[in-house]
């Protein structure tokens, strides 16, 4: 089964200073990983996602994130914070079982970014 | 371009009461998904539909769920005889490809149920 478990439910950083978000996977497949963002009272947005291309995944607002299959790791990261980027993020695994693309939710993890 | 789009934005009712959510999928979108989010199961699968197929129903809670897509686009998520653990956001999703595919899934604003 595919589960993914975000080891931090809060994380909070000053504005400037760097952002680690982590988030390990379980996947009986070649995993297929993605980070979402939330905004408070607005929809999911991608931030970036891994599909067996380069380990290495950059995506949208200076976030990235390395897919390391020793470590069943997707660890979001983001060398400077920025006051915008407080929100909650959700890191998903997908379920290819049923023939399509299911997405299966972490917990989330709520970034407070500070001054 | 036009995103998703889902209505209404917020819906409070009485236990008991049916409620219609509707979404409206970004335009060519083939495949659309049902999801609910709340504060003790945190962001769950309820429902996929591939073009005229049967839907996968599996991640629905009850049979008081049901959902329909009618014309390949516009779907409704219908709750029967609401309850108060069915208060949550329930949000729709679509993207371009049916079937297995690491096609992004775009995600709509939601609709916040509130069952009193």
């Amino acid at each position: 089964a595919q589960s993914v478990t975000q080891l931090d439910s809060h994380v909070s950083v000053s504005e400037g200073t760097p952002v680690l978000l982590r988030c390990n996977y379980s996947s009986s497949y070649s995993p297929s990983l993605f980070w979402y963002v939330q905004h408070p009272n607005k929809g999911l947005q991608l931030l970036l996602k891994y599909t067996s291309a380069a380990t290495l995944v950059k995506g949208i607002n200076g976030f990235e994130a390395e897919f390391k299959k020793s470590e069943t790791s997707f660890h979001l990261t983001k060398p400077s914070a920025h006051m915008s980027d407080a929100a909650e993020y959700f890191c998903v695994v997908s379920d290819p079982s049923g023939g399509y693309n299911k997405l299966i939710f972490g917990a989330g993890t709520r970034l407070a970014v500070h001054p | 371009g036009a995103g998703v789009s889902q209505s209404p934005s917020n819906k409070v009712t009485e236990k008991g009461k049916d409620v219609e959510l509707r979404c409206d999928p970004i335009s060519g979108h083939t495949a659309l998904y049902w999801y609910r989010q709340s504060l003790g199961q945190g962001l769950e699968f309820l429902i996929y539909f591939q073009g005229n197929s049967a839907p996968d129903k599996s991640g629905l809670p009850s049979d008081r769920f049901s959902a329909e897509r009618t014309g390949g686009s516009v779907s409704t998520l219908t709750i029967q005889r609401t309850q108060q653990e069915d208060s949550a956001v329930y949000l729709c999703a679509s993207s371009p490809r049916e079937g297995w595919s690491t096609d992004t899934q775009y995600f709509g604003p939601g609709t916040r149920l509130t069952v009193l």
